[in-house]
């Protein structure tokens, strides 16, 4: 069956360090990929996407995230996180058409001081 | 600015009654949906709209019924038949970029 997994529903870093979210699927064939933030009460925004080519793909907001087909992830990264980073976040994984897209359960940051 | 605007932001909902969720969005997208959040299982497809006048159930659309008699609106309706609505709605559309652009939700409470 097509399932996107987070495995960390909770994960505290100190403000300044680096950040690793991790989500991994499972799909037939090579997905679209996407990460998602959401603030608490709000709607989500979109971060990043791959669909081809290079496995590493630049978001906004300083993320970056990489696709390893041998894995089956797409971790997202952030070098040094800001206070102002912590929400949740969603992987999120679709087909061809986008009327298949997939969401993880979420992973919630906090960001100690 | 382009976007997806979603009301009201919180709705209350008496037992036995049918609430109406508005989605509106001036980026010329065709494709429209909506998704349920409830915590800890991220987000469920209710239904979507690729064009006017269509629409497809998703996983959850039991107790839910949808329109899109115009590109720009797509209203959710939560009927009587849904018996656990409390939640939180998101709306969201998609370009020929990719990704899904959401609006800010509507939270809905049955009192």
């Amino acid at each position: 069956a097509q399932s996107v997994t987070q495995p960390d529903i909770h994960i505290t870093v100190s403000e300044g360090a680096s950040l690793e979210l991790r989500c991994n699927y499972s799909y037939g064939a090579t997905p679209y990929l996407f990460w998602y933030v959401q603030s608490p009460g709000q709607g989500l925004q979109l971060l990043l996407k791959y669909f081809s080519g290079d496995t590493l793909v630049q978001g906004i907001k300083g993320f970056e995230a990489e696709f390893k087909r041998s894995q089956s992830s797409f971790n997202l990264r952030k070098p040094s996180v800001h206070w102002s980073d912590a929400a949740e976040y969603f992987c999120a994984v679709a087909l061809y058409n986008n009327n298949d897209m997939r969401f993880g359960a979420g992973t919630r940051l906090t960001v100690k001081p | 600015d382009g976007g997806i605007t979603q009301s009201p932001k919180y709705l209350f909902r008496k037992e036995g009654q049918n609430v109406t969720l508005s989605c509106e969005q001036n980026l010329n997208h065709d494709a429209m949906y909506w998704y349920r959040q409830d915590p800890g299982q991220g987000l469920r497809l209710i239904y979507y709209s690729q064009i006017v006048n269509d629409f497809q159930k998703g996983d959850i659309a039991e107790g839910y019924s949808v329109s899109r008699e115009k590109k720009e609106s797509f209203p959710l309706t939560v009927t009587s038949a849904q018996k656990n609505p409390t939640a939180f709605y998101l709306c969201a559309s998609i370009g020929a970029e990719g990704g899904y652009t959401f609006g800010s939700g509507t939270r809905l409470t049955v009192v």
